[in-house]
């Protein structure tokens, strides 16, 4: 079945510096890809999506990519702030209502001040 | 606040007990998730409905069962309770039955401890 890797599982920056968390998946049949960050002790909340007829998408200080030859996509953080440390989990599905979302295992953002 | 409600917020009980959760999904969404996730792991999909109706199922143990009611709120039931069922269980909603293209909005969760 569907599978989802996400690296790297822990990744520690300097505030202001850029962080790059990477997902794969397996099934070329996806076609969308949010992600979620979690703040410590708090909910899951979808910070961007990105659907499989677009390369890129921005909203301010973050970006998503999606290269669907090589079935991989990223999420981009650039000038990094005290509150971008949460953990951040990328999904995959493939569109049709009988299809889950298969989430990926997390990645823990540490920004050092 | 995501407009999702989950009670209790903490549950502590014994092994071999039996819990029930409870979600309230947002105003209008017809769809309702169950999510574990374990200390410091990932989000361990248990089972969706949609209007009612089981519409997908994940990771749920034979121990685990849910259901949706005509007022859309849900209820996920836990017996048999182990110590490796400490977790905390989030609910989730959306508006419509994929889980493609479609926001999940989470509840703060419940906190369950098996002593």
């Amino acid at each position: 079945g569907e599978n989802v890797e996400q690296h790297p599982s822990t990744l520690s920056v300097q505030e202001g510096d850029s962080a790059v968390i990477k997902c794969t998946y397996s099934d070329s049949a996806s076609n969308y890809f949010p992600w979620y960050k979690q703040e410590l002790g708090k909910r899951p909340q979808l910070i961007i999506d990105i659907r499989s007829n677009v390369g890129e998408k921005k909203d301010q200080r973050i970006a998503v990519t999606l290269n669907k030859t090589a079935k991989h996509f990223s999420l981009h953080i650039t000038e990094t702030q005290p509150e971008d440390s949460a953990v951040y989990f990328c999904a995959a599905s493939k569109g049709h209502s009988n299809y889950q979302l298969i989430w990926g295992a997390g990645t823990k953002l540490i920004i050092k001040p | 606040d995501s407009g999702v409600t989950q009670t209790p917020k903490h549950l502590i009980t014994a092994t071999g007990q039996r819990v029930t959760l409870r979600c309230s999904p947002r105003s209008g969404d017809l769809s309702v998730y169950w999510y574990q996730q374990s200390l410091d792991q990932g989000l361990q999909f248990l089972i969706q409905y949609y209007n009612g109706e089981e519409r997908a199922k994940g990771n749920i143990l034979e121990r685990f069962s849910a259901q949706q009611f005509p007022d859309l709120h849900s209820e996920l039931n836990l017996s048999s309770l182990e110590l490796g069922d400490s977790a905390l269980y989030f609910c989730a909603s959306s508006v419509a039955g994929t889980q493609s293209y479609n926001e999940q909005f989470f509840g703060p969760g419940t906190r369950l401890t098996v002593l």
